[in-house]
Parts: C-alpha cells; sequence; structure tokens
C-alpha cells in the first residue's frame, strides 16, 4: 500500500532527552500533519504544516515542513514518559488524498 | 474527543460474513477517510469520499466498499471477510482543502477480528 518513509522505525531514549524523526517522500505535497497513536486507540493530531518551510511548535514539539515539500520533521524536547506512543506523518496530495508514514514507535525510560 | 464517532466498536464474526462500519464526521466536515490498520502495522489508506462523492481510492479490495450519504455519515462494507481481514479500521474527517485549513481528525476505530 501507499506510504511515506518515515525514520527512525523505533527509538529507546531516557527522560529528558530531545528525539528527532523524519518523514519522506517522492511526491510532493502541500500539507504535512504529525499524529501521535497510543495502542487500541485513533492517532491524535499534533501538529499540521501548510506552507513549504514554515516551522510550528506545540509545546514540546516543533515541526518543519520541508522546503522541497518532499519531507517533514517532528522534534520532541525533553521527553517525559507520557509521550511514549507511535508517531506518524502524513502527507496530503493535491488530490486530497492523505498518506501516512510507517510511524516510529518511541520508547521513553526513567 | 475528536468528533468523529464510529461504530461499533469492536466487532467479531466468522469467515464469508459481511460487516457494516458506521463513522460519523465532525460537525462541519465534507471529507471522509477509511484506514485499515493491522496488528503493529501502519495506516493504510482505502478510500476517501467528499460530500456524498468517491475522491480518492487506496488499495482497497473488491470485497470491500463505502458509501458517503446525503447527511455525511460514511458506511464502510466489509464481504466474504477473510482471516487477514481482522484489523482496526479507523475512519477520519475534515474541511475540504478550498476552505481553509485541512487536518483530519480520527475516530477511535473499529476493532473488527474474524474468527
Amino acid at each position: 500500500g501507499q506510504q511515506l518513509n518515515q525514520s527512525p522505525q523505533s527509538m529507546f531514549i531516557q527522560e529528558g532527552e530531545d528525539v528527532s524523526m523524519n518523514c519522506t517522500s517522492s511526491s510532493i505535497f502541500n500539507t504535512w500533519l504529525w499524529y501521535k497513536q497510543d495502542p487500541g486507540e485513533g492517532p491524535v493530531l499534533l501538529i499540521a504544516l501548510y506552507k513549504a518551510g514554515e516551522l510550528t511548535s506545540n509545546g514540546r514539539l516543533t515541526a518543519q515542513f520541508g522546503i522541497t515539500r518532499k519531507d517533514s520533521f517532528l522534534n520532541i524536547s525533553a521527553s517525559i514518559p507520557s509521550d511514549v506512543g507511535i508517531y506518524f506523518c502524513a502527507g496530503r496530495d493535491n488530490t486530497d488524498k492523505l498518506i501516512f508514514g510507517t510511524g516510529t514507535r518511541l520508547q521513553v525510560f526513567p | 474527543d475528536s468528533g468523529v464517532t464510529q461504530t461499533p466498536k469492536h466487532l467479531i464474526t466468522a469467515t464469508g460474513q459481511r460487516v457494516t462500519l458506521r463513522c460519523s464526521p465532525r460537525s462541519g466536515d465534507l471529507s471522509v477517510y477509511w484506514y485499515q490498520q493491522s496488528l503493529d502495522q501502519g495506516l493504510q489508506f482505502l478510500i476517501q469520499y467528499y460530500n456524498g462523492e468517491e475522491r480518492a481510492k487506496g488499495n482497497i479490495l473488491e470485497r470491500f466498499s463505502a458509501q458517503q450519504f446525503p447527511d455525511l455519515h460514511s458506511e464502510l462494507n466489509l464481504s466474504s471477510l477473510e482471516l487477514g481481514d481482522s484489523a482496526l479500521y479507523f475512519c477520519a474527517s475534515s474541511l475540504h482543502r478550498d476552505r481553509g485549513n485541512t487536518e483530519a481528525f480520527f475516530g477511535q476505530g473499529t476493532r473488527l477480528t474474524v474468527v
């Protein structure tokens, strides 16, 4: 199926560390969205990006829309135990289709 | 609460059967997306509807179909079910892109188990 390349696949970090993950595509997107999913729950929207080069923050989260419109990254600063979960990027193309990345599983140890 | 409602939350059925999953989008949202998520996998795009019409199709099996009704709720029909169809099925809704920001919000999902 259609999915974006997201890396890393998983991360095991200590509480307080910063985290960085990214998403790349061979196609251009008009919108990049970042979601967090807890087990058995629906994805929850964290950050939305609408313009190439845009840098947006939401608390300890910062995301950027790549200049080429083919990539995006998400940073989490000073991680805490409740940051545990799976993070997905999603790109919307000009047909309005919303395609998801393969996910980054984050584990935070105290 | 995202405002997107999916029913039922859980469904257990036998192989060969047919089920219908229902989604009510957020108030004012015209687009509905359906995704399948198998165990520990990503979200596979199935199909999108906008204001009652099919807008985009992903890797949706021929045994699966969907529709969006005039009141904008949507149904995903899965027939001739196989064990491999067991998964979480998510619905998401958003405004159309021409109406400004187009964040997509997800429901809590329907967990389908085929036995």
